[in-house]
């Protein structure tokens, strides 16, 4: 079993709907959640972040993070075709970047 | 201010080849990384540098060294390139090795191995 769990897609939604992207992960030890962006042929590039538990909103975006249940959402509203891209969710202990454990990512696909 | 730059962009080589992989940051980093991407699998550590003149194995360093040639650059080397070793690389870098500290992403290189 992976340490962390996202599913592949692809997620396919029609513009300005609401957009839920979720990983699961199994190590209780993990303080650090970070959601990337991937979009094709590009590197990833931090979308956004949240320490511990609650939630943390950018804009149209939202992370959520529930440590009881080792689970994570990304949740984009309005969605837009720009927003077409590969989500990965990244973890990690305190004080260690350089362990950050990726979920395999979620291609997301917008509709116009 | 160009970030992480990383060449070349494809690379096709037989197995048992060598090559290296540059990159280099302009962002005055001291944390640099080598990842490797591959279908299904997410992002997977090969070498990182904490700080200049320091390196250290990753999750999946078989097959690949590194040089931390300076506080800019970062190269891995594939000694004898395998088949195994087709994949996208993405060299990063962040302020420190610790903490949240964001990681900056180069283009990546799309290697294939024959």
């Amino acid at each position: 079993q992976k340490e962390v769990e996202q599913d592949p897609g692809p997620l396919s939604v029609p513009e300005g709907a609401i957009v839920s992207l979720n990983c699961t992960y199994s190590n209780s030890a993990f303080q650090y959640f970070m959601w990337y962006r991937q979009y094709s042929r590009k590197g990833p590039e931090l979308l956004m972040y949240t320490y511990s538990s609650g939630n943390k909103e950018d804009g149209r975006f939202t992370a959520q993070v529930d440590k009881s249940s080792k689970y994570i959402s990304l949740f984009i509203r309005d969605s837009q075709p720009s927003d077409s891209a590969t989500y990965l969710c990244a973890m990690s202990e305190w004080d260690s970047n350089y362990q950050l454990i990726w979920g395999a990512g979620t291609k997301l696909i917008i509709k116009p | 201010n160009a970030g992480v730059t990383q060449t070349p962009k494809f690379q096709v080589l037989k197995t048992g080849q060598s090559m290296t992989l540059q990159c280099a940051q302009d962002m005055n980093h001291n944390s640099m990384y080598w990842y490797r991407q591959d279908p299904g699998m997410g992002l997977r550590l090969i070498y990182y540098s904490a700080s200049e003149g320091t390196t250290d194995k990753g999750e999946v360093p078989n097959g690949y060294n590194v040089s931390r040639l300076n506080k800019r650059e970062f190269s891995l080397r594939l000694e004898s390139a395998a088949p195994s070793q087709t994949s996208v690389y993405f060299c990063a870098s962040s302020e420190s090795s610790s903490g949240p500290y964001e990681q900056y992403f180069g283009p990546g290189t799309r290697l294939t191995v024959t």
